[in-house]
């Protein structure tokens, strides 16, 4: 069964700083992996899909990159911003999808 | 882009009654849903994979009894709490894949439903 950890589990940052937050999984035989933020009580928003032939996707200020073999992927957000305030959860998919526990970001004005 | 519903949005229900939620994909066809979920500050758990037509996977520890999955249409899964206790107590969420072979492409979430039982 899929294992995945992310780090770290909480992060508090000035806004306007750069920031990595960090997925590690187990099983490498993955389709693609997909980097989703949930804010309190909500669903979850798709930020970026990475296949599995892919090494990383941008969007806007998101840049997710993925080492399948190494079985890790990171999520780098530029000039934070308080609206980034959220949790983000990694989900790497085989047949199906395993959610790390998350990392909360709190981004301070 | 692809939008999933869900309904309703929040219910609160008595102990021992059974409780329906609807998972409905709005404008593709979704070979596969999944149900999930959430504890509060804790992660997404996967309970269930359905694909249309066929009978649910549930996963480990996950009593198929007790949650009733029906995906009966390419757009529309239900997901019935049978005999709904406290700590059933939880958010719901479904999501709806396109799937092609033994691929999984992108999920699409619907907005969840918080169930608090009483």
């Amino acid at each position: 069964k899929q294992e995945v950890t992310q780090i770290p589990a909480a992060l508090s940052v000035p806004e306007g700083e750069n920031l990595v937050l960090n997925c590690s999984f187990t099983d490498s035989a993955i389709y693609n992996l997909q980097w989703f933020r949930q804010d309190p009580g909500k669903g979850l928003t798709s930020l970026l899909l990475i296949q599995s032939s892919q090494r990383e996707q941008t969007s806007g200020r998101l840049n997710a990159s993925l080492d399948k073999s190494s079985g890790r992927s990171t999520l780098y957000i530029a000039a934070s911003q308080p609206g980034d305030s959220a949790t983000y959860l990694c989900a790497p998919s085989g047949n199906q999808f395993y959610f790390g526990t998350g990392t909360s970001l709190t981004v301070i004005p | 882009g692809a939008v999933v519903s869900q309904h309703p949005s929040r219910v609160i229900c008595k102990s021992g009654t059974s409780v329906k939620i609807e998972c409905r994909s709005l404008d593709f066809q979704a070979t596969t849903m999944f149900w999930y979920r959430q504890f509060p500050k804790q992660s997404l758990m996967l309970m269930a994979t359905s694909n249309e037509g066929s009978k649910a996977t549930y996963e480990q520890g996950v009593e198929k009894d007790k949650f009733l999955i029906n995906h009966a249409s390419l757009t529309l899964s239900t997901l019935t709490v049978t005999s709904a206790h406290p700590e059933d107590s939880s958010f719901y969420i479904c999501s709806a894949s396109y799937s092609g072979g033994t691929s999984t492409y992108e999920q699409y979430f619907g907005p969840g439903t918080r169930l608090t039982v009483t």
